[in-house]
């Protein structure tokens, strides 16, 4: 079965330091994956997304996704963080029947 | 510009009482989605349809429907709320690129 996993609740990083959100998926088949951003009281926001392609996925706001095959990551990164960086993050795997799997996300704070 | 609206954003509601959340897409998307945002559980989708007259139950489906009439709306139906059915909703929906796109959410308490 398809299924994502988050394994921090939290990340603290340092405004200006980089930052990297974890991501592992179990998926048959070639994987498409997915980051999701969300800010207090808003709806989730498409950051990026791997289909196929560079391993290197470039995203919205300086974000940037490494997919690795072989060990069915896909973490999310960013060389500097900025303190408006900070919000909850999902990853997604899309599944078999094209629908999209969400991992329970990770909290962001970014700390001035 | 494209967008898509839920309403209400907030809704208080007593337990056994019918319940109706609305979503409305201006994108022109075939696939519409239904989840619920619950601490620790991430989303979790409810139900969703890949065209008009078409719909199909999601992973946590049980005290909802949904009917699709047309490519634009997606209504949620809560038969006989809950207090288990407290939660945050929200609606997305997808074209032809996997991408999917959120509404803003709605924001339930069933008291």
């Amino acid at each position: 079965a398809q299924s994502v996993a988050q394994p921090e609740d939290q990340v603290n990083v340092a405004e200006g330091n980089p930052l990297t959100v974890k991501c592992t998926y179990s998926v048959s088949g070639n994987p498409y994956l997915f980051w999701y951003v969300q800010y207090p009281n808003r709806g989730l926001q498409f950051l990026l997304k791997y289909i196929t392609g560079d391993n290197l996925v470039k995203g919205s706001y300086g974000f940037e996704a490494e997919f690795n095959k072989s060990q069915t990551s896909f973490h999310l990164k960013k060389p500097s963080a900025l303190v408006s960086d900070s919000a909850l993050y999902f990853c997604a795997v899309r599944d078999n029947t094209d629908k999209l799997i969400f991992g329970t996300g990770t909290r962001l704070q970014v700390f001035p | 510009d494209a967008e898509i609206t839920q309403s209400p954003r907030h809704k208080i509601t007593e337990t056994g009482r019918q319940v109706t959340l609305a979503c409305h897409q201006t994108w022109n998307h075939n696939n519409m989605f239904w989840y619920r945002q619950d601490l620790g559980h991430g989303l979790r989708l409810i139900h969703y349809s890949y065209g008009v007259q078409d719909t199909n139950k999601g992973e946590v489906s049980d005290g909802y429907s949904v009917s699709r009439s047309n490519t634009e709306d997606l209504p949620l139906t809560l038969e006989s709320a809950a207090s288990s059915q407290t939660s945050v909703y929200f609606c997305a929906s997808s074209g032809s690129t996997d991408t999917q796109y959120f509404g803003p959410g709605t924001r339930l308490t069933v008291l």
